[in-house]
């Protein structure tokens, strides 16, 4: 059974900061690897997908890795803005379902 | 392209009642997914349909059902209501291949 598991639970930087969040999954025979950011009381804007054939994906300031081997996927935020400030998800998939599993989240607030 | 939609926003409802909610995928998407989001059990998998069959179940009650229909539309039905049910529900639809997902703002369900 795949667990998702996300550290820490919360975050806090200064505006300007580059910054990592984590991600670790249990089985490393996932499909997808997704990153969701969520506005408090909004859906889920997706940000970044990996394929499991891949290593890395970029889109603009974010930058998402996927390592299977370690089971561990990273978000990568450069310069962050106090508009960065939400909760980020990562969810993975795994062949024949589109199910996704998600971890908890890490609630980011950038400080102007 | 218009995105995921759901309707209604928000609905409150009494302990025993029962509640449908709808979701219209991204046009030419034909997966939909259902999820649960509380604060204490995070997004939780609810069901996943494609093509007008359930193709996936979460470890739900009896009391949760769904269904699809030809033009991908989803609804979801929650039977003789319990405080526990409340909570945001949302759904997502992707294309062919397991890819991208995509959520709607969800449905804020409160049971009093």
């Amino acid at each position: 059974k795949q667990e998702v598991t996300q550290i820490p639970a919360a975050l806090s930087v200064p505006e300007g900061e580059n910054l990592v969040l984590n991600c670790s999954f249990t089985d490393s025979a996932i499909y997808n690897l997704q990153w969701f950011r969520q506005d408090p009381g909004k859906g889920l804007t997706s940000l970044l997908l990996i394929q499991s054939s891949q290593r890395e994906q970029t889109s603009g300031r974010l930058n998402a890795s996927l390592d299977k081997s370690s089971g561990r996927s990273t978000l990568y935020i450069a310069a962050s803005q106090p508009g960065d400030s939400a909760t980020y998800l990562c969810a993975a998939t795994q062949g024949g379902s589109e199910k996704l599993v998600f971890g908890k989240g890490t609630k980011l607030t950038v400080n102007p | 392209k218009a995105g995921v939609t759901q309707t209604p926003r928000y609905l409150i409802k009494t302990r025993g009642q029962q509640v449908t909610l709808s979701c219209s995928p991204i046009s030419g998407h034909r997966s939909v997914s259902w999820y649960q989001q509380t604060p204490g059990q995070g997004l939780q998998f609810l069901f996943e349909y494609f093509s007008e069959t359930q193709r996936n179940k979460g470890n739900f009650p009896g009391r949760f059902s769904g269904r699809q229909f030809s033009n991908s539309r989803s609804e979801m039905n929650v039977s003789t209501l319990e405080l526990g049910d409340s909570a945001l529900y949302l759904c997502a639809s992707s294309g062919l291949g397991y890819n991208e997902q995509f959520f709607g703002p969800g449905t804020r369900l409160t049971v009093l």
